[in-house]
């Protein structure tokens, strides 16, 4: 596609529900990335996959946070047991590979965890 | 700690005039400084980019100064028009194994009044 598209734009989840958050990147873009976006912070890098391969994840809040992306395109981010400080925006960003690091932001998923 | 720290949370300045947007670092292993710009509810957008070996970048109105001695960038943006009104976002990364993990600034939020 044209850009990085997030689903979706909004979620609204109850404390202890699980949620998925979706990111197609930009068609043929080999890395993918999550952060996350507390208010009034700047991005927070949570984890990092070249194709298929998750080769960091060491900015995952806690072990309720799980991100896959098995065919090497879609990936979902997943948090289990959402807690208040979940709230956030998640952004995911896209790069194809032998481009200079400038990573292409989707708009996003708001969580918020009532 | 943060090591990417912005220090202005906002700056208004009138069209036409200059913007003088500032940054500051702490790790010295960072070596490739970028700035993102955001709208409400879009995700940041890269506005330009500079390498440590440079110390001045240009593009069109945009140039990012850097100064390794201080650990300090600074964007300037003339002239400055109201379409430029959004939060600026610095960010760093550093060569070696996690280049493309990016560590952001909390954002300064321009406003240019017409």
């Amino acid at each position: 596609g044209a850009g990085v598209s997030q689903s979706p734009r909004y979620k609204v989840a109850k404390r202890g529900q699980d949620v998925a958050l979706r990111c197609d990147p930009i068609s043929g873009h080999v890395s993918l990335f999550w952060y996350q976006q507390a208010l009034g912070q700047g991005p927070e890098f949570l984890t990092y996959f070249q194709n298929e391969a998750q080769l960091d994840k060491s900015g995952l809040p806690s072990d309720r946070f799980f991100a896959e992306r098995p065919e090497g395109s879609v990936s979902t981010l997943k948090i289990q047991r959402t807690q208040q400080e979940d709230s956030a925006v998640y952004l995911c960003a896209s790069t194809s590979i032998g481009v200079s690091d400038r990573p292409t932001f989707g708009s996003g998923t708001r969580l918020t965890v009532v | 700690d943060q090591q990417v720290k912005q220090n202005s949370p906002s700056l208004s300045v009138q069209e036409g005039r200059i913007s003088i947007l500032n940054c500051d670092y702490t790790n010295s292993m960072f070596d490739y400084f970028l700035w993102y710009k955001k709208y409400p509810a879009e995700g940041p957008t890269f506005l330009i980019s500079i390498s440590s070996i440079k110390d001045k970048n240009e593009d069109g109105r945009f140039t990012v100064f850097l100064n390794k001695s201080a650990k300090h960038l600074s964007l300037h943006i003339v002239p400055s028009q109201p379409g430029d009104s959004a939060v600026y976002f610095c960010a760093a990364s550093a060569s070696g194994g996690s280049n493309y993990k990016l560590t952001f600034g909390k954002g300064t939020l321009l406003t240019v009044n017409p």
